[in-house]
């Protein structure tokens, strides 16, 4: 298994552009979610899925659109990227079979925006 | 929603064992404990969770004592490679809905 995959691993963009963060994992898990880490803090969750079809917005989730059209995929949509997005994006998953609360990560994209 | 509270940082030297505490006061009965670890670069990896007592596993010990109201991560004889940032937090792993909050965690240190 691959476990949870991210790319791009890294990505620089212009304020006002968009972009997509790709996630996908191959355990089956249910649940998905995406968090951005900033410099010395706790992860924050931006939007999260605990199913097909069935998306829901986290502490953070201005400035961002998901969709899951598929259990494995979970793409992050960046509409009209500003500087303070400018952060670490970490994809998880987990399932009800193990507890939500046991999370596996991908290794995170780092986004710059200038 | 259950918060956590740990110290910032914490330095100890290889072979040592290390004690990490987090206080949740307002910690519901459904709630476990999870602890993560997360190295520079890296997304947090789960090390162990528990929801009374003591939980062991290859890694790591978790002792919660009765009222649950804090808990205890022990990594024993440590080593550099320990050196790493550590999350304690709170949850029902049943509950689909349940956003956890991550803290800023605990700075782990090891010297030689």
């Amino acid at each position: 298994n691959a476990g949870v995959t991210q790319t791009p691993k890294f990505q620089v963009l212009k304020t006002g552009q968009s972009m997509t963060l790709q996630c996908a994992q191959d355990m089956n898990h249910e649940y998905m979610s995406w968090y951005r880490q900033d410099p010395g803090m706790g992860l924050r969750l931006i939007h999260y899925s605990v199913g097909a079809g069935i998306t829901d917005q986290g502490e953070v989730p201005n400035g961002y659109n998901v969709s899951r059209s598929t259990t494995e995929d979970f793409p992050l949509r960046l509409l009209s990227a500003a500087p303070s997005q400018t952060s670490v994006y970490f994809c998880a998953s987990s399932s009800r079979r193990s507890g939500y609360e046991t999370q596996y990560f991908g290794p995170g994209t780092r986004l710059l925006v200038l | 929603l259950a918060k956590t509270t740990q110290p910032i940082s914490m330095d100890s030297y290889e072979g040592q064992e290390v004690n990490i505490t987090c206080s949740h006061n307002n910690i519901a009965t459904n709630d476990y404990i999870t602890w993560y670890q997360q190295f520079p670069s890296q997304g947090p990896r789960f090390i162990i969770q528990g929801y009374k007592t003591k939980v062991t596993n290859e890694v790591a010990s978790l002792f919660i004592p009765a009222d649950r109201k804090s808990s205890t991560l022990s990594l024993p004889r440590v080593s550099l490679s320990d050196t790493a940032v550590y999350y304690c937090l709170v949850g029902d792993p049943m509950d689909s809905n349940y956003q956890l909050i991550w803290g800023a965690g605990t700075k782990l240190i090891i010297k030689p």
